[in-house]
């Protein structure tokens, strides 16, 4: 148990385009998800708090207007990366919060973006 | 701000061999969580520790709390090859109204045959 899902793995934009990365615990309820940025051979740092149902909250220095997050529903966030750039080339990979235990985090496969 | 320094960050030994990663913090952690990562993918959930003095032990992989839950550490025995991956630690804290994850930078560890 505890899957969760991220698509695209891969995607591939032109600067000024928006891309749409979506984050699904495929086995469990998740009302809460994170949403994290890895740069290379660097550790995760963490970009946005999502709830189920509210407004996501962000880390300091990340923009919101950049960085959409949607979390509709208690299976499904998705983070909307606006007007691109080069710069926001990166591993974006997200994770989902068990109800039960100690509250751990699982964490999907991520997602390589790549802005030209 | 709370931080945690893990060492060493980087890792490389030859099969067989032993080795301990550490995770160092000023600050107490509710629990605390030991991930692997391989590149590409995202980090697996290996072990969470709450208890003061905890050691949990998973095949040849030995993780230990500290007693004042502000340090951990996590020992491999007779390392293989498919040990190699990049380790983190990362604290929680409830006091926070999210109870977010804090995580070390990782010790990229490279088991050589």
């Amino acid at each position: 148990g505890a899957v969760v899902s991220q698509h695209p793995s891969r995607v591939i934009c032109k600067s000024g385009t928006s891309v749409k990365i979506e984050c699904r615990s495929l086995d469990f309820q998740a009302t809460t998800m994170f949403w994290y940025r890895q740069f290379p051979k660097k550790s995760l740092m963490l970009m946005a708090t999502s709830n189920e149902g509210s407004k996501a909250t962000y880390e300091q220095g990340v923009e919101k207007d950049k960085f959409l997050i949607n979390h509709a529903s208690l299976t499904l966030s998705t983070l909307t990366v606006t007007s691109a750039h080069p710069e926001d080339s990166s591993f974006y990979i997200c994770s989902a919060r068990a109800g039960w235990g100690l509250g751990e985090q699982y964490f999907g496969p991520g997602t390589r973006l790549t802005v030209t | 701000t709370q931080l945690l320094e893990q060492s060493p960050q980087f890792l490389s030994i030859q099969e067989g061999e032993n080795l301990t990663v550490y995770c160092n913090s000023s600050s107490v952690f509710s629990s605390l969580q030991w991930y692997r990562q391989e590149p590409g993918e995202g980090p697996v959930l290996l072990v969470t520790v709450v208890t003061g003095g905890e050691v949990k032990k998973l095949k040849r992989l030995t993780f230990q709390f500290g007693d004042a839950r502000k340090d951990s550490s996590l020992h491999i025995t007779a390392a293989q090859t498919g040990d190699t991956g990049l380790y983190l630690c990362a604290g929680l804290n409830y006091g926070g109204s999210q109870g977010n994850l804090i995580f070390g930078k990782g010790t990229k560890l490279s088991v050589k045959p």
